[in-house]
């Protein structure tokens, strides 16, 4: 009965090659959330929908990109990963007054 | 600047001793507060939130957490850990339940 659902849980890729990260939700949530957590530090949020609204944080950086193609699913594009970017990748929902977390995808850059 | 706080990084007790984890923010307007766990290998659970009225809240698996605006704290507790505790716990700041704003975590350790 999970209600999100991140794919894989663990990803290795190479220094600049492109990635995707993937997150399901069967709650139906009209709101999405993709947090960055590096370790030993707290999540950062990088954008969230508000169902198709895509609303990036300032200091995203342009190599992360994001897609929801329907409500149930949301993807994280990482364009050209560097070794900065190994990290914990938490994707959540929220309605009303709770965000339900995904477990991660933890990802690693060689 | 918006920000929370918690102070410990790493805390040991013994199961059975009380706990509790400080959190301190810093947020221009009303704040939405929560705290949230975390384990091994898994996403983060909330805990237990603070929107208004009774600065006591209570939460899942035993714990409670008071709100004092003098202080601008929103500490964690429990009254006695279990084993099963051991986990990293994150206090967030928010505006409601959007855009929040986590601290850096307090690892907790629990001894038998």
């Amino acid at each position: 009965d999970a209600m999100v659902i991140q794919n894989p849980r663990y990803q290795v890729t190479q220094f600049g090659k492109p990635v995707t990260l993937s997150c399901s939700q069967t709650l139906n949530h009209n709101v999405m959330y993709w947090y960055q957590q590096k370790s030993s530090q707290a999540p950062k949020l990088l954008f969230h929908y508000y169902d198709k609204d895509f609303n990036n944080e300032a200091d995203t950086p342009d190599n992360f990109q994001s897609r929801r193609p329907n409500t149930s699913f949301c993807f994280l594009d990482i364009r050209s990963p560097g070794l900065g970017d190994a990290a914990m990748y938490l994707c959540a929902t929220s309605a009303r007054d709770t965000q339900y977390f995904g477990p991660g995808t933890r990802l690693t850059v060689l | 600047a918006q920000s929370v706080t918690q102070p410990d990084i790493h805390i040991t007790v013994s199961e059975g001793a009380s706990l509790e984890l400080r959190c301190n923010y810093s947020y221009g307007a009303t704040p939405y507060l929560f705290w949230y766990v975390q384990s091994p290998g898994q996403g983060l659970q909330l805990l237990l939130k603070y929107f208004s009225g009774d600065t006591l809240v209570q939460g899942i698996k035993g714990f409670e957490a008071e709100f004092k605006r003098s202080q601008s704290s929103f500490n964690l507790r429990k009254p006695s850990v279990h084993w099963s505790d051991a986990a990293e716990y994150f206090c967030a700041v928010g505006p409601y339940t959007d855009k929040l704003i986590f601290g850096t975590g307090t690892r907790l350790q629990v001894f038998p």
